[in-house]
């Protein structure tokens, strides 16, 4: 099986503008985490997506959004870019039900906010 | 909260032995362990469920207090391949949805 793949890989954005991330569970994952991480923060959860409905938030602004669509491929939106969401951008996918449920992670969108 | 870790980082010749340990403040029903290469994604070691058994994988093992809300990952007879951050991602449910993540432990394992 595919693994979770996650585009681009390298982004860099000004100030004020909006981004959009792309992630693509494996096969068969119908759920969908984002993660921010940062040198010293670790990995922060931003929200889980599961059958295209967000199942759980974690504490960001309103300016980080996601979605997920049918066929379970997610993507996150952040609008309004400041230098603070510098940071490595994880998707994991997961297949929820199973005993032991762990995630799987994409290799990340380095995202540069100048 | 996040759950604490330690320690932050450490530095092991290879063959020897360590203990990450991981540590919340929040009752825990799952305690999940990965480690995460430079540049690569964090993968998958093991989970520890509450009420569950000790696990293992080839040398690295973990175990979970659940009275102490605590669980620590054993490395013995370290390899150059164990250098990484590791991980420990708390549930407070059976799933790993929302999990919560320490900071981190940096291992370097050298000749």
């Amino acid at each position: 099986k595919a693994g979770v793949t996650q585009t681009p890989r390298y982004l860099i954005k000004t100030r004020g503008q909006q981004v959009t991330l792309s992630c693509s569970p494996i096969s068969g994952h119908r759920s969908v985490s984002w993660y921010q991480q940062t040198p010293g923060q670790g990995l922060q959860f931003l929200f889980e997506y599961f059958s295209e409905t967000q199942r759980n938030k974690g504490n960001f602004p309103g300016r980080f959004s996601g979605r997920q669509f049918s066929n379970s491929r997610s993507e996150m939106n952040v609008s309004t870019l400041e230098l603070g969401d510098s940071a490595l951008y994880l998707c994991a996918s997961s297949d929820p039900g199973t005993v032991g449920e762990k995630l799987f992670f994409g290799s990340g969108t380095q995202l540069s906010v100048l | 909260q996040q759950p604490v870790q330690s320690p932050q980082a450490v530095i092991l010749r290879e063959g020897e032995d360590a203990v990450i340990n991981c540590s919340s403040s929040k009752a825990l029903y799952s305690v999940h362990w990965y480690r995460q290469k430079h540049g690569e994604a964090p993968v998958f070691l093991m989970i520890l469920l509450k009420g569950g058994e000790q696990k293992g994988h080839d040398k690295i093992s973990a175990s979970f207090n659940e009275k102490k809300q605590q669980s620590s990952l054993y490395l013995t007879a370290s390899q150059l391949s164990y250098s990484g951050t590791y991980f420990c991602g708390t549930g407070t449910t059976g799933t790993a949805s929302k999990l919560t993540f320490g900071t981190g432990t940096r291992l370097q394992v050298t000749l």
